[in-house]
């Protein structure tokens, strides 16, 4: 079945510095990938996403591309804010008419946290 | 603002209790679904429905059943609650076609079982 892998955590960075967060799947076809935010004491809202392999998703400064050959949807951000710190996690769902379209299957979450 | 509100933030409960997790969506959206995150493990799907009066397993669901009679309303239930059922309960919800892969989800509700 479809499976996501996420980086261990929890990952801590001092403000300003690069953030790479790794993430690779098994899926079958051409999923679609997501990359979700959950700020504390909140649920999860969507932070990116792409459909296609060599997407690049972008939002808020984060970003990630695609890589059908890697199995692979790092997230990146150039920079970090003390607002960033939050649970990140990474997920697919299948292709558009697929039966597993709409049903997402989640990796196990990376903390971030970071000190000003 | 689009919202999905989950009743309850935070429950405690006793083995055996049943216990009932009420989710609302004011999106008019198609489909609901039940997540349960815990440390580690991130989130595992317990059931969904694509309408109403319809649900259909997840990865998860022994111990488990929903109840979605109304289009806004999505409810869990834990027939007789065990300490291994403490755990972060989300609701989310999603529209057709394009945009059924793209989650809105509650803010949790915290189950704790003693």
């Amino acid at each position: 079945g479809d499976s996501v892998t996420q980086m261990e955590g929890p990952v801590t960075l001092s403000e300003e510095a690069f953030l790479t967060i790794n993430c690779t799947y098994t899926a079958t076809g051409y999923p679609s990938l997501f990359w979700y935010v959950q700020y504390p004491g909140e649920g999860l809202q969507l932070l990116l996403k792409a459909t296609k392999a060599d997407d690049k998703g972008s939002n808020k400064g984060f970003e990630a591309t695609y890589r059908k050959e890697t199995t692979s949807f790092h997230l990146e951000k150039g920079s970090v804010q003390v607002s960033d710190s939050a649970v990140y996690f990474c997920a697919l769902s299948g292709p558009i008419g697929g039966t597993s379209y709409g049903k997402l299957t989640f990796g196990q979450g990376t903390i971030l946290t970071v000190h000003p | 603002d689009v919202k999905v509100t989950q009743s309850s933030r935070y429950l405690v409960k006793r083995t055996g209790e049943k216990v009932f997790l009420e989710c609302v969506q004011d999106m008019d959206h198609e489909n609901m679904f039940w997540y349960r995150q815990d440390p580690g493990l991130g989130l595992r799907l317990i059931y969904f429905s694509y309408d109403v009066k319809m649900k259909e397993k997840g990865d998860i669901p022994e111990g488990y059943s929903v109840s979605r009679e109304k289009k806004e309303r999505f409810s869990l239930i834990l027939e007789s609650a065990s300490t291994n059922q403490t755990s972060m309960y989300l609701c989310a919800s999603s529209g057709r076609n394009s945009g059924a892969n793209v989650l809105t989800f509650g803010a949790g509700s915290r189950l704790t079982v003693l």
